[in-house]
């Protein structure tokens, strides 16, 4: 069954700490996301890699960052935490091609910034 | 540019009530188009999808289609469960750009009463 897991199901942060969100899957996937979800705006795209070592912008990309150093491990990193930054964040991956593969999530991690 | 818009929710049910969640979008060419589900405490998981016009996606009861005349996908059921309950997002995968990644719309939750 696959599967995509995320380190924490909630988290409460100070405001201007590092805080770091892990997510694995266990698919094989070349491409993974990071999505942010608020009520009435959906989910927004923050940033996604396509490979190890590469990653791209996505919609909403200033205060984070990312790594991927291993291929089944993306990492999402709010260098300074900010209140702004409460949300649900939700981790994805799919597979690449010209063919249109579904996205996989995981469960989501909702973080509180205090 | 692209972008996806659902109707508002929430929408308020009773059990085996006809369901119709409407979804517009805007986008160059031929978009593949999915509605993604997400139940409570839960990441998102796919529901249907269509990859052209006058495609029809079907599952778990549910059944979309893709309209390019009206770019619209409604999200249909015929008689709605309990177990229904859950916020649905219409998404869209643009025809250029690669990688897989998705636009979603909003999102309409969904309450279904006995």
């Amino acid at each position: 069954d696959v599967k995509v897991t995320q380190s924490s199901r909630y988290l409460v942060k100070r405001t201007g700490e590092k805080v770091f969100l892990e997510c694995v899957q266990d698919m094989d996937h070349e491409n993974m996301f990071w999505y942010r979800q608020d009520p009435g705006l959906g989910l927004r795209l923050i940033y996604f890699s396509y490979d190890v070592k590469m990653k791209e912008k996505g919609d909403i990309p200033e205060g984070y960052s990312v790594s991927r150093e291993k291929k089944e491990r993306f990492s999402l990193i709010l260098e300074s935490a900010s209140t702004n930054q409460t949300s649900m964040y939700l981790c994805a991956s799919s597979r690449t091609g010209k063919s249109t593969y579904e996205q996989y999530f995981g469960p989501g991690t909702r973080l509180t910034v205090t | 540019g692209n972008s996806v818009t659902q109707m508002e929710g929430p929408v308020t049910l009773s059990e085996e009530a006809f369901l119709t969640i409407n979804c517009t979008y805007t986008a160059t060419g031929y978009p593949s188009l999915f509605w993604y589900v997400q139940y409570p405490g839960e990441g998102l998981q796919l529901l249907l999808k269509a990859t052209k016009a006058d495609d029809k996606g079907s599952n778990k009861g549910f059944e979309a289609t893709y309209r390019k005349e009206t770019t619209s996908f409604h999200l249909e059921k015929g008689s709605v469960q309990v177990s229904d309950s859950a916020v649905y997002f219409c998404a869209l995968r643009p025809l250029s750009g690669g990688y897989n990644k998705l636009i979603f719309g909003a999102g309409t939750r969904l309450a279904v009463h006995p």
